[in-house]
């Protein structure tokens, strides 16, 4: 069964450091988002990406935050600056795109950033 | 951020009993809801959604109900298994393409043998 791949596992970073976070999609899903979870809070929406630009973003995603599809497989979350903050669980997702239907989501296991 | 709420953060049940998780949302537009499990060291999962539009949807063992007037709704587990004991979440969101998801603090849902 294909699913979404995240790497790596668990990420260590100096405050002020830049960080990639890199998942790879589905193969012929065409919308990509990621979430993040910070200990003991709630699963939460950062920014969603469709046909190579964000298609929405929360007010969490700031200037420090970017995304790319540097390929036709991988998706990344760049965070610029990582503040002690930033430390959470990072989840990547995708779903296929059906018009005026709700396509589910499915989640990678996720990259614990853990920032010092 | 309080659209989605699950009240109770630990559910404890005996195996071939129901488990019962709620969640409340606040926000009317929300026109599609679903549950997603989640063990330790992985991604939520999805388990089943249900649409506005209905008030019932069954598969297997899962059932979910919505009560769009007191905006709540249930995910009922019958027979409950030790294989289920993992965090439930509830999310809602927008019935179109990608359209972000809003998750409630999940419930942490464990069945005894």
């Amino acid at each position: 069964e294909p699913e979404v791949t995240q790497t790596p596992s668990h990420q260590v970073t100096q405050m002020g450091q830049e960080v990639i976070l890199h998942c790879v999609p589905i193969s012929n899903h065409l919308y990509f988002y990621w979430y993040r979870q910070i200990l003991g809070q709630k699963v939460e929406f950062l920014v969603s990406f469709y046909n190579n630009e964000i298609s929405e973003k929360s007010e969490i995603f700031d200037d420090q935050f970017s995304v790319e599809r540097p390929d036709g497989s991988n998706f990344t979350l760049k965070i610029r600056s990582t503040k002690l903050e930033d430390s959470a669980m990072y989840f990547c997702a995708s779903s296929y795109f059906l018009v005026g239907a709700y396509n589910e989501q499915f989640f990678g296991p996720g990259t614990r950033l853990t920032v010092l | 951020d309080q659209q989605v709420k699950q009240n109770s953060p630990s559910l404890s049940v005996q195996e071939g009993r129901i488990s019962i998780l709620n969640c409340d949302y606040t926000n009317s537009m929300f026109d599609y809801f679903l549950w997603y499990k989640k063990y330790p060291a992985e991604g939520p999962t999805f388990l089943i959604s249900i649409s506005s539009i209905k008030d019932k949807n069954e598969d297997g063992r899962f059932t979910v109900f919505l009560n769009k007037s007191a905006k709540h709704l249930s995910l009922h587990i019958v027979p409950s298994q030790p294989g289920d004991s993992a965090v439930y979440f509830c999310a809602a969101t927008l019935m179109k393409s990608g359209s972000r998801l809003t998750f409630g603090e999940g419930t942490q849902l464990t069945v005894n043998p």
